[in-house]
């Protein structure tokens, strides 16, 4: 079974609101990521943890915070959110780093 | 520096023809390479992969791919492409020296399937 879980489908929120997005895998992975993919575009890497530990940033800026509980969980808490942050939210894992990635369906999120 | 290209954003062909999508890359070392694909509004699927070995790979849904080191080079193809085919299809090569895994994709190539 190679399923990556994403919830929820479909994020609409405020500037002011906080949110989070969770994403779930029963694969026995040890790396998983956060991509952001706007329309029409590849996506682009924000976040990397491996074995938990984070091990990139890719200096996304702190309205966005990442969290893994643990090695089956990632969340990405969202704070203050611009409407230009509105996108898809992508998680993936991989066994481990440096491994092919197995990606979830994503988030729709729209920040009004 | 590292680079990965898909010299195609858009690519139309007729229901029942063939399919090649190209992929070229610019690394130190050869990566690894994968396929991905993407229908609207949905996660990313991934295709198929090469690592090293044989350098025709199998992949899902009928689709293979060809490495060629001399042209740094990782086209798709399928013999005969369906409706359902319909999608954006990214090329990402994974430098294999790397401690990061940080995936980089191609722009990626929209193709439409005429009935």
């Amino acid at each position: 079974d190679t399923e990556v879980t994403q919830t929820p489908k479909h994020l609409v929120m405020g500037m002011t609101n906080k949110k989070s997005l969770k994403c779930e895998q029963h694969m026995g992975h040890r790396a998983m990521y956060w991509y952001k993919q706007k329309a029409k575009k590849p996506p682009e890497l924000m976040f990397v943890y491996s074995y938990e530990k984070l091990s990139i940033n890719e200096s996304v800026p702190s309205r966005f915070s990442p969290e893994c509980p643990n090695s089956s969980l990632l969340n990405l808490h969202l704070h203050a959110l611009q409407p230009e942050d509105s996108a898809l939210y992508l998680c993936a894992s991989s066994p481990r780093l440096v491994e092919e990635q197995y990606f979830g369906p994503g988030t729709r999120l729209t920040v009004t | 520096a590292q680079s990965v290209t898909q010299p195609d954003i858009h690519i139309t062909v007729s229901e029942g023809a063939s399919l090649e999508l190209r992929c070229n890359y610019s690394y130190g070392a050869t990566p690894y390479l994968f396929w991905y694909v993407q229908s609207p509004g949905q996660g990313l699927q991934l295709l198929l992969k090469y690592f090293s070995g044989d350098t025709l790979v199998q992949g899902i849904k009928g689709f293979e791919a060809e490495f060629k080191r001399s042209q740094s080079s990782f086209n798709l193809r399928k013999p005969s492409v369906h409706w359902s085919d319909a999608a954006e299809y990214f090329c990402a090569p994974l430098d294999r020296g790397s401690t990061l895994g940080r995936l980089y994709f191609g722009r990626g190539t929209q193709l439409t399937v005429w009935p």
